[in-house]
C-alpha cells in the first residue's frame, strides 16, 4: 500500500462544477500537506499547502485536513478547461526528513 | 519572481554513458531536492540537501551522486547509464527545510538513454 493515496481517476467534471480530489495517507506523523498541479509533461506547481485541521481557501481552491481520519482533500469552485490537469497530493513527514511522498496523481478533465 | 532552473532541458544519451545535471535553486533557498519521475508515475525523491549537506536520501541508484556548491546551486552526476533512467528529473528548492517549508520546482531535465 501507498504511503499516500489519491482517489483513482480520470476525474471529469463540466465547466463551472466543483471537482473535488480526496487523498489519504498512512503515517500518523505527516505534519504538511500540499496540492500540487501538472500539466503533462511539466512540472508539479503548487496549488496549496496546509498544515492545520480544518479549511484552508485560496481563490477559487479550498484545501480541507482531517488528522484524525488521516484525510486531505481539494476543492476546485468554477471549474475551468484550463483546470485540467494531473493533481498530485504531497505529504511531509515529521522528523528529520524533509522530502515530499507523492500519491500518484488524480487526472482531472473540465469539460466545456 | 525568480525560479528554480534547471539545466539541460533536455539530454540524450547512450546506455553507459554519464550526464550532469544543473539545478540552480531560487536565490536565498538553502534547501534543494532532486526527483525522478518516470512515464506515467508520481516523482520519487532522490536526494536532498540542506545548507551544503547531504540532508536526505530517498531511491537514489548508487550510480547517482549529487552535491551542493557553495553558491547553493546543485549537480546530479549519473553514470552507467541504463534505459530505465529515461525520466524527468526535477529539482526543488526550499527555504530553511523546516516541516512548513514549501517546495518550488524547476522545469525539470527531460533524460532520454537510448
Amino acid at each position: 500500500q501507498k504511503e499516500v493515496e489519491q482517489n483513482s481517476g480520470p476525474l471529469s467534471v463540466p465547466e463551472g462544477a466543483i471537482a473535488s480530489l480526496n487523498c489519504t495517507y498512512s503515517d500518523r506523523v505527516s505534519q504538511s500537506f500540499f496540492w500540487y498541479r501538472q500539466y503533462s509533461g511539466k512540472s508539479p506547481e503548487l496549488i496549496m499547502s496546509i498544515y492545520s485541521n480544518g479549511d484552508k481557501e485560496d481563490g477559487r481552491f479550498t484545501a480541507q485536513l482531517n488528522k484524525a481520519s488521516q484525510y486531505v482533500s481539494l476543492l476546485i469552485r468554477d471549474s475551468q478547461p484550463s483546470d485540467s490537469a494531473t493533481y498530485l497530493c504531497a505529504v511531509k513527514v515529521w522528523g528529520s526528513a524533509r522530502q515530499l511522498t507523492f500519491g500518484s496523481g488524480t487526472q482531472l478533465t473540465v469539460l466545456p | 519572481a525568480a525560479g528554480v532552473i534547471q539545466s539541460p532541458r533536455h539530454l540524450i544519451k547512450e546506455k553507459r554513458e554519464t550526464a550532469t545535471l544543473k539545478c540552480y535553486p531560487i536565490p536565498r533557498h538553502d534547501t534543494v531536492y532532486w526527483y525522478q519521475q518516470g512515464p506515467g508515475q508520481d516523482p520519487q525523491f532522490l536526494i536532498s540537501f540542506y545548507e551544503k549537506m547531504q540532508s536526505d536520501k530517498g531511491s537514489i541508484p548508487d550510480r547517482f551522486s549529487a552535491q551542493q556548491f557553495s553558491d547553493y546551486h546543485s549537480e546530479l552526476n549519473m553514470s552507467s547509464l541504463e534505459l530505465g533512467d529515461s525520466a524527468l528529473y526535477f529539482c526543488a528548492s526550499s527555504l530553511g527545510g523546516s516541516q512548513t517549508d514549501t517546495q518550488y520546482f524547476g522545469p525539470g531535465t527531460r533524460l532520454t538513454v537510448l
